[in-house]
């Protein structure tokens, strides 16, 4: 079965330093992944996505992800965190028509 | 423009009331969903239509029922919902492109609409 898992419920980071949020995989084939971000009382506004090629994929906001086949990772970074960051972040993988998505982790990016 | 649009933003309803949700959107997209969200959770698919047609039902009770009038438009029609209906639904949508079954496309959602049952 296809899933993702984001390991950590919570990420806090201070503004101006980098910040990464963490996916694994576990897919059959060709994994389609995802990341989104979810303000408060929100949608999910679509960060990046990886579905081949390079293994590092820019995103949206100045975000990036790295995909790393051998350790089936998926992992969300920026550079310099901000403040305005601070959201709930979920990683999916795209399994038929449907998105499966991780349980989510709350970044808190402190001033 | 990647925008997908649902109305109303907040829905208060009794348990024996009908009511409707609706989503629009103008991206040509052929795949529209609707997604259930409680707070702080992950999404859970709930219907997926495609070219028009019902292609998923994640087993969903039948209080609420999909229609997908045109390419554009997606509805959720609730009746005699729960208080633990109570959720946000999200609506998305995606062009209907596949590679070995598997659509490599992205996924647009709505805003939402934050539903309360009392």
């Amino acid at each position: 079965a296809q899933s993702v898992a984001q390991p950590e419920d919570q990420v806090n980071v201070a503004e101006g330093n980098p910040l990464t949020v963490k996916c694994t995989y576990s897919v059959s084939g060709n994994p389609y992944l995802f990341w989104y971000v979810q303000y408060p009382n929100r949608g999910l506004q679509f960060l990046l996505k990886y579905i081949t090629g390079d293994n590092l994929v820019k995103g949206s906001y100045g975000f990036e992800a790295e995909f790393n086949k051998s350790q089936t990772s998926f992992h969300l970074k920026k550079p310099s965190a901000l403040v305005s960051d601070s959201a709930l972040y979920f990683c999916a993988v795209r399994t038929g028509t449907a998105l499966i998505f991780g349980k989510g982790t709350t970044l808190s990016v402190s001033s | 423009d990647t925008e997908v649009t649902q109305t109303p933003k907040h829905l208060v309803m009794g348990m024996t009331n009908k009511k409707s949700l609706k989503c629009e959107q103008h991206m040509g997209h052929r795949a529209m969903y609707w997604y259930k969200q409680k707070a702080k959770k992950p999404p859970e698919l709930m219907f997926v239509y495609s070219y028009e047609k019902l292609s998923i039902n994640e087993s969903v009770p039948s209080r609420f029922s999909p229609e997908c009038p045109n390419s554009s438009l997606l509805n959720l029609h609730l009746h005699a919902l729960q208080p633990e209906d109570s959720a946000l639904y999200l609506c998305a949508s995606s062009s209907r492109r596949t590679s070995g079954g598997v659509s490599p496309d992205t996924q647009y959602f709505g805003p939402g609409t934050r539903l309360t049952v009392l």
